[in-house]
């Protein structure tokens, strides 16, 4: 099975960078992916890990380290529109995604 | 890239009936889809595999007999909640596997409120 963790709530000023932490223990690793999902709509996929290293896709980059089990996302140039909660899953070798409990980012003006 | 259409993204059931939601992938043939449950502030949880041609693989906790599985095609999959209670209400949400292995598509969710 998967163990992923993560932040319950972050709070960050528009413009500023934001650091949403992850870290999983899994009985099988086939990537990891960062989604961003606003109240009442589905997830939608903001980005993938599958080697480590940094992943950088305009304002959001994500970090994996597999020896760790450490991911991260990185929002930069904070819009309100961010405001939204940022889910780490962890794929495993039959395609199944676990998902961690999500962190809500609240930007303020 | 894949685009999952999920229907109805809204419903809304007496207590005791059933309720089909239906997953299509638009895009390309999807051997695999999943279903996942949302509850409120919680995250998603894998409910079951659904496999084209063959018996669903269904999580641990989850019953087979409640939640019903079919995935006659390659384009289609239907999840049934039978006899539908109010502890069921939650957030639907199926996805498939993209072709290029580098995400999940989704669908748009189905709220699912039983009174």
């Amino acid at each position: 099975g998967q163990n992923i963790d993560q932040p319950t709530e972050m709070t960050a000023t528009e413009g500023a960078i934001v650091q949403i932490n992850c870290t999983y223990q899994t009985s099988g690793f086939n990537g990891l992916f960062w989604y961003q999902q606003h109240a009442g709509e589905a997830p939608t996929f903001l980005s993938y890990n599958v080697l480590d290293g940094l992943e950088e896709k305009g304002r959001f980059s994500s970090f994996l380290s597999r020896s760790k089990g450490y991911s991260y996302l990185l929002l930069k140039e904070l819009q309100m529109k961010d405001s939204a909660s940022y889910l780490c899953a962890v794929r495993d070798g039959d395609y199944k995604l676990s998902f961690g409990a999500g962190t809500t980012v609240t930007v303020r003006a | 890239g894949a685009v999952v259409s999920q229907h109805p993204s809204r419903v809304i059931c007496k207590s005791g009936t059933s309720v089909k939601i239906e997953c299509r992938s638009l895009d390309f043939q999807a051997t695999t889809m999943f279903w996942y449950r949302q509850f409120p502030k919680q995250s998603l949880m894998l409910m079951a595999t659904s496999n084209e041609g063959s018996k669903a693989t269904y999580e641990q906790g989850v019953e087979k007999d409640k939640f019903l599985i079919n995935h006659a095609s390659l384009t289609l999959s239907t999840l049934t909640v039978t006899s539908a209670h109010p502890e069921d209400s939650s957030f639907y949400i199926c996805s498939l596997k993209g072709a290029g292995d580098t995400e999940a598509f989704f669908g748009q969710g189905t709220r699912l409120t039983v009174v």
